[in-house]
């Protein structure tokens, strides 16, 4: 595609229900990385793939949290048990091969848990 | 470790007047520098960046930045701006080695016609 796509662009949820944020990278970038953005705060690095498998998941704030990337394309970012402190916007970059590369990144999803 | 610093959560300069928004960094190896900029509504889109070469870096819309390791500080800079510079930056550093991006809480620049 274009650019990299994230959906939905908006979610609110109810506290304790689970959630899904899709990233759509893209098409050839190797790697995808996940960011979330709280309220006043800067970006919070949460995982980072290369191709499909994740060599660093060390943002990834509890168990409640996973990710995974299939086709070497799209990723799916899951919350269980939303908790309110979950909200947030929640945003997916590419790239063509790491950092030095230029990372692209989506328009985020924003999350809000009530 | 690593992390940086944006004095300035807001900055506002007249149109035509000169941009400096202040990035500090700390990391314990040779960083990467970034500036990225989010317009409303819009994803983040990358400014500029340093990766060991020269020090002075020019990017996109006539935005550019200093490398100065002996203040530890990657200042973007613009001479004169223009009511499309209105957005919030983000200032970035990681390492080679590492694909993790740590981000300052960024700065809003508002211009003043």
């Amino acid at each position: 595609g274009a650019g990299v796509s994230q959906s939905p662009s908006n979610k609110v949820t109810e506290k304790g229900k689970d959630v899904e944020l899709r990233c759509d990278p893209i098409s050839g970038h190797t790697a995808l990385y996940w960011y979330r953005q709280r309220l006043g705060q800067g970006l919070e690095f949460l995982i980072y793939f290369q191709g499909n498998s994740a060599p660093d998941k060390s943002g990834l704030p509890s168990d409640r949290f996973s990710a995974e990337r299939t086709g070497e394309s799209v990723s799916t970012l899951t919350i269980q048990r939303t908790q309110q402190e979950d909200s947030a916007v929640y945003l997916c970059a590419s790239s063509s091969g790491g950092l030095v590369a230029e990372a692209f990144f989506g328009q985020g999803t924003r999350l809000t848990v009530v | 470790a690593q992390s940086v610093t944006q004095l300035g959560s807001h900055v506002s300069v007249s149109e035509g007047a000169l941009v400096l928004l202040r990035c500090n960094y700390s990391s314990s190896v040779p960083p990467y520098l970034f500036w990225y900029v989010q317009y409303p509504n819009q994803g983040l889109q990358l400014l500029l960046k340093y990766t060991s070469a020269a020090t002075l870096v020019k990017g996109i819309n006539g935005f550019e930045a200093e490398f100065k390791k002996s203040e530890t500080s990657f200042h973007l800079t613009k001479p004169s701006a223009h009511m499309s510079d209105a957005a919030e930056y983000f200032c970035a550093v990681s390492h080679f080695g590492n694909e993790k991006l740590t981000f300052g809480t960024g700065t809003r620049l508002t211009i003043i016609p």
